[in-house]
């Protein structure tokens, strides 16, 4: 399995600023995903992010609000711009992991709330 | 649109009885299926998977049957312990065309001593 960290475990932002999320595994893995998961909603994917390439993001987030880089195997950052409350929700990063059972191992989260 | 539905947002069980968790897809793309649980203030944690070739896979207290002509599976946890209290979602991939997984709403399971 995989060890996953984020930084930080959780923030209160003002509308208007900027806020990275630091996502750091404990071994080499080729697909890192980002997700977030908005108060009593699942979790929904917002970009995939693999290393050396542009993060592929799925429809309804765009690059310009979340801006991502993946700049080895181990760590990728996921920033959130421009926050408005909208925005107030948990976001996780997950890596693939293709061993016995292939899935996807989580990180904590990072609780973010915009006021 | 929500292709993945648990439509159940709570449950309580009695410690030591069986715990029935469901989960409906509407993608026929779909072909493999996950558990997860997560507890407060953490990130989800693998259960079980499922691939559409089987309909059931065991392990441990842990079970996940697969209907797939009816888009339906469900875990089955036996006996159930009060550590299992925790919200557990469902997943779906189309594993063929991708690495996306699709999340359901999750249930809030309960166990009572």
């Amino acid at each position: 399995s995989a060890v996953i960290s984020q930084k930080p475990s959780r923030d209160i932002c003002q509308r208007g600023t900027s806020l990275t999320i630091q996502c750091q595994v404990d071994s080499q893995v080729t697909m890192m995903f980002w997700y977030r998961q908005q108060p009593g909603q699942s979790l929904t994917l917002i970009a995939t992010a693999n290393q050396g390439s542009e993060a592929t993001y799925e429809s309804g987030f765009v690059i310009d609000k979340f801006p991502i880089s993946r700049p080895n195997l181990t760590f990728s950052t996921l920033t959130v711009s421009n926050m408005s409350p909208e925005d107030s929700s948990i976001y996780l990063c997950s890596v693939e992991w293709t061993g016995y059972q292939e899935t996807q191992y989580f990180g904590p989260g990072t609780r973010l709330l915009v006021l | 649109d929500q292709q993945v539905k648990q439509n159940s947002p709570s449950l309580s069980v009695q410690e030591g009885r069986i715990s029935i968790l469901n989960c409906d897809y509407t993608n026929s793309m779909f072909d493999y299926f996950l558990w997860y649980k997560k507890y407060p203030a953490e990130g989800p944690t693998f259960l079980i998977s499922i691939s559409s070739i089987k309909d059931k896979n065991e392990d441990g207290r842990f079970t996940v049957f697969l209907n797939k002509s009816a888009k339906h599976l469900s875990l089955h946890i036996v006996p159930s312990q009060p550590g299992d209290s925790a919200v557990y979602f469902c997943a779906a991939s189309p594993r063929n065309t991708g690495n996306q997984f699709y999340f359901g709403t999750g249930t809030s399971l309960t166990v009572i001593p």
